[in-house]
């Protein structure tokens, strides 16, 4: 399995509180991703990497920054949380295109 | 925009029987596609991918097909299994960028 670590794993936070999860990779892959996954709705993207200090927007971006300071980590941070924020979010990781995607164990966000 | 879309988003078989999930892309240009297999509570994993180059992958029990001109691909699952019950992605690269995107998913269930 590729060597990808999300934290937290779960957390409970209030509506207006900032969070940030953290995508840790050791494989060197160039490209991440964070997708979020609801019920009906399957994997949607919310932000990508190609590069240190190279993001780009995905579906569902609002709400949602990201930043790359190096490559083996990718942090995603909600300004301040909303319940409709509430899901499970994958980081995923590439090593180049027309390459699969490997997934982290997910992060399950719950904010009331 | 860009769009995957997947079918049936439920589907149940009896043990033994095959099974076959089918999807649709908008972007005729786009050139890679891979499926995830999901089990409950853990992350997508790769089963099997395909590219444009070619109509047809196997690998054991599972095949994917790729109709460029009508712009679908299918998964086909033969002699099925009941740990072959999971949730099954199809996603797409879109052409010109890094951004892979996901049908909406099939509950897969085999009736022992």
């Amino acid at each position: 399995d590729a060597g990808i670590t999300q934290s937290p794993r779960h957390k409970v936070t209030e509506t207006g509180t900032p969070v940030t999860l953290r995508c840790h990779q050791t494989e060197n892959h160039r490209y991440m991703y964070w997708y979020r996954q609801d019920p009906g709705h399957g994997l949607r993207l919310i932000h990508y990497s190609y590069g240190v200090k190279d993001t780009d927007k995905g579906e569902v971006s609002d709400g949602y920054s990201v930043s790359r300071s190096k490559t083996e980590d990718f942090l995603l941070t909600l300004e301040s949380a909303t319940s409709s924020q509430t899901s499970v979010y994958f980081c995923a990781i590439s090593e180049s295109l027309e390459s699969p995607l490997h997934f982290g164990n997910g992060t399950r966000l719950t904010v009331t | 925009g860009e769009n995957v879309e997947q079918h049936p988003s439920t589907l149940s078989v009896q043990e033994g029987d095959s099974a076959v999930i089918k999807c649709t892309y908008s972007d005729s240009a786009s050139n890679y596609f891979p499926w995830y297999k999901q089990e409950l509570g853990k992350r997508p994993q790769l089963i099997i991918d395909i590219r444009s180059n070619v109509g047809e992958k196997k690998d054991q029990r599972i095949a994917v097909t790729l109709n460029k001109t009508a712009k679908h691909f299918s998964l086909h699952i033969t002699e099925t299994q009941p740990e072959d019950s999971a949730v099954y992605f199809c996603a797409a690269l879109i052409p010109g960028t890094y951004k892979y995107i996901f049908g909406t998913g099939t509950r897969l269930k085999v009736l022992a």
